[in-house]
């Protein structure tokens, strides 16, 4: 069964504008943590955000802000002010915390950022 | 502080070669996994490697292995290629205890002719 579902393959945004990237998750493990990553085309996966499963408040890092949503199993990144250099791949990822998990990291399909100018 | 370290960038093998690719996790992170990513099969994960033992593998054949080292470093070499081997190999450095990190470099991309 797929673990994390990004259910948009491709957007569109508006420089200057937000955008939603969605993620929805399914776990049976009480603690994990939800990440999200950018790729540019030269391939770098480059770490924007993290959420654990049990901290209660919504992540944020500069732009980046993660919507939390634990009953719905859902992870949506929100970019803000979009620019240019956003443009990209965008990756969400759970870490399950159980002692089998180690450090694996569970990816979805990706969605494809195009910022306008 | 220096990041994730892959090397090479870029390499082009023949179809029954092997290949070795190399990783160098940030100072002080003792957890490196590996990850394979195509157009068709998205990111996958292959193992992960802590204190050089392999603590989680993936479903790939037994041609894919890896190790590492006392210093952290990791290598992965993938026997007797096949066209499909051809991707962008990640791989992913974190402290190890299940955390907060995971930060990757900026992967080895392999073409198999």
């Amino acid at each position: 069964a797929q673990k994390i579902t990004q259910t948009q393959p491709g957007m569109f945004v508006q420089e200057k504008e937000a955008v939603t990237l969605d993620c929805t998750y399914d776990t049976s493990d009480p603690s994990y943590g939800l990440f999200w990553y950018k790729q540019p085309s030269s391939g770098e996966m480059i770490f924007l955000i993290y959420q654990g499963s049990y901290d209660q408040q919504n992540a944020t890092e500069g732009r980046y802000s993660l919507n939390f949503q634990k009953a719905r199993k859902s992870a949506n990144l929100v970019i803000s002010a979009s620019q240019l250099g956003d443009s990209a791949m965008y990756f969400c990822a759970m870490r399950e915390m159980n002692n089998n998990a180690g450090n694996m990291l569970t990816f979805g399909g990706g969605t494809r950022l195009m910022v306008k100018p | 502080k220096a990041g994730v370290t892959q090397t090479p960038r870029y390499l082009i093998k023949t179809r029954g070669q092997q290949v070795t690719l190399s990783c160098s996790p940030i100072s002080g992170h003792r957890s490196v996994s590996w990850y394979q990513q195509t157009p068709g099969q998205g990111l996958q994960f292959l193992f992960e490697y802590f204190s050089e033992t392999q603590r989680n593998k993936g479903n790939f054949p037994g041609r894919f292995s890896g190790r590492q080292f006392s210093n952290s470093r990791s290598e992965m070499n993938v026997s007797t290629l096949e066209l499909g081997d051809s991707a962008l190999y990640l791989c992913a450095s974190s402290r190890g205890g299940g955390g907060t990190e995971a930060f990757f470099g900026q992967g080895t991309r392999l073409t198999v002719v």
